[in-house]
C-alpha cells in the first residue's frame, strides 16, 4: 500500500506562473515531510521540509503547506522558472533521522 | 565540501553474479541510507546505518542483499546471485544525525542492469 501518494504524474505550467504540486499521505505517524527535486541521471536534491507542528514553511520561491487533518501537503513554486522543470517527489518520515517514504513523483514542465 | 559519491555509476552484470556497490557519504555525516529506484517509482528504502551499525534493515528485500559500514564512513551494498528484478538505480544518502528536519543528501546513484 502506498503511504505517500502523488496522484498527478505530470503538470505543465507557464513560466512566471505559480506551480502547485500536491501530495496525500495515509500514515498519521509521519512527523516530517519533505520535497525533493530530481533531474535525469542525478540523485534527488533536497528542496524544503516541514515538521508536523507547523502548517507552512517558506524558502525563497518555494513554500510547503501542511494540512494534517486532511493528511495533505502541497508545494508552491512562485514564480516558476525553466530550471524548475524536473520530477518532484513528496516524502515523509516518522522521525527526523529515520527512513524516508517517497511518493511516485510528479513531472513538472515549465512552458516558455 | 564534496557531496555523496557512488561507484560505479553503471554496472552491468549477468544473472546469478555477485555485485558490490559503494557509497562515500558527506564527510562528518553520521547516518547513511540506501534506497533503490525502479522506473516510474519513487526511491524505496532498503537499509540505514547510524555509525557502524544497521539501525533499520527492514527494507532489504531478501537475504541476497547485505550492506556494511565497517568504519562508520564508506558503505558497501552487496547483492548475491543477482536476478533480473534487481535491475534499478541504487541510491545512497547521508545526513548529520540530530540536525535539521530529516533532510537526507543523495548521491547520483548506481544504475544496475542484470542481464
Amino acid at each position: 500500500d502506498q503511504q505517500v501518494k502523488q496522484n498527478s504524474p505530470s503538470l505543465s505550467v507557464q513560466e512566471g506562473r505559480i506551480s502547485i504540486l500536491n501530495c496525500d499521505y495515509t500514515n498519521s505517524m509521519f512527523d516530517y515531510f519533505l520535497w525533493y527535486k530530481k533531474y535525469p541521471a542525478e540523485g534527488p536534491t533536497f528542496l524544503i521540509s516541514i515538521s508536523s507542528i507547523k502548517d507552512k514553511n517558506e524558502d525563497g520561491r518555494f513554500t510547503v503547506f501542511l494540512n494534517k487533518s486532511a493528511k495533505h501537503l502541497s508545494l508552491h513554486i512562485v514564480p516558476s522558472q525553466p530550471g524548475d522543470s524536473a520530477v518532484y517527489f513528496c516524502a515523509a518520515s516518522p522521525n527526523r533521522d529515520d527512513k524516508i517514504i517517497f511518493g511516485k513523483g510528479t513531472r513538472l514542465h515549465i512552458l516558455p | 565540501g564534496a557531496g555523496v559519491s557512488q561507484t560505479p555509476s553503471n554496472k552491468v552484470t549477468e544473472k546469478g553474479k555477485y555485485v558490490e556497490l559503494r557509497c562515500d557519504p558527506i564527510s562528518g555525516h553520521t547516518a547513511l541510507y540506501w534506497y533503490r529506484q525502479s522506473l516510474g517509482q519513487g526511491p524505496e528504502f532498503l537499509i540505514y546505518f547510524q555509525g557502524t551499525g544497521a539501525a533499520d534493515d527492514s527494507g532489504l528485500p531478501n537475504d541476497r542483499f547485505f550492506a556494511v559500514r565497517p568504519e562508520g564512513s564508506v558503505s558497501t551494498l552487496k547483492i548475491q546471485r543477482t536476478e533480473r528484478g534487481d535491475s534499478a538505480v541504487y541510491l545512497c544518502a547521508s545526513s548529520f544525525f540530530g540536525r535539521g528536519l530529516g533532510e537526507q543528501f543523495f548521491g547520483p546513484g548506481t544504475r544496475l542492469t542484470v542481464l
